[in-house]
């Protein structure tokens, strides 16, 4: 079983739709990141939350982190076609010491 | 400032050979992880080295493979005697502490075992 589960896993929508992407665990998580993965690229990473109940803005991108520090979401209003890619979560799970682990992630698809 | 340097980028090797990928961190990071994905999938955790140590090697195979991140020099993966479901994108990742930080991606490493 994944440590962080990310859902959906496939997501395919028109240009100009809004959605949400979550990553949920049953572990405390110090901080999470999001990556974002282009074909034939590394991911690259979006952004790091940090404190419970924390949100954090990336132009068409807001990225919240659970108060319990458990889960995570991340919504991208309007979306369009370079939103394409895999999105990833990622963190170090309390119990787990310095080992970052990855969800296995949600492809996006932006129709034009 | 360079990113993580990984190369080669792409690395054919026949079956029965050794493959080995190297990883140079960002400036200033002492902590480097090792992930394989395979198409459209996420990365599975393979190995994380500090300097001279292994710190966690709990996904990384028992048999054939290797990794090592030496005082001087990039960071080896090394996989031995190569089958064909090895062939995978190999991605290194780097932080300059361990614990919650931000780790940063090279451009992989892409093995195809013929």
């Amino acid at each position: 079983t994944q440590l962080l589960e990310q859902s959906p896993q496939f997501l395919s929508i028109q240009e100009g739709e809004n959605l949400t992407v979550y990553c949920n665990s049953s572990s405390v998580f110090s901080s999470l990141q999001w990556y974002r993965q282009e074909p034939g690229e590394g991911p690259v990473l979006l952004v790091t939350v940090v404190t419970g109940g924390e949100v954090k803005k990336l132009k068409r991108l807001t990225f919240q982190f659970g108060d319990a520090r458990k889960d995570s979401s991340l919504h991208i209003t309007a979306a369009q076609p370079g939103d394409t890619g895999l999105y990833l979560c990622a963190g170090s799970p309390q119990e787990y010491g310095n080992k970052l682990v990855f969800g296995a992630g949600t492809i996006l698809r932006v129709k034009s | 400032n360079a990113g993580v340097m990984q190369n080669p980028r792409h690395l054919v090797r026949r079956r029965g050979q050794e493959a080995r990928l190297r990883c140079s961190p960002m400036k200033g990071h002492s902590h480097v992880y090792w992930y394989r994905q395979l198409p459209e999938e996420g990365l599975k955790f393979m190995v994380y080295l500090q300097k001279e140590n292994i710190i966690d090697e709990s996904g990384m195979p028992k048999e054939r493979f290797s990794a090592e991140f030496p005082k001087e020099g990039p960071s080896i993966l090394r996989i031995q005697q190569v089958v064909r479901g090895d062939s995978a994108a190999y991605f290194c990742a780097s932080s300059p502490q361990g614990s919650n930080t931000e780790a940063f991606f090279g451009q992989g490493t892409r093995l195809t075992v013929v």
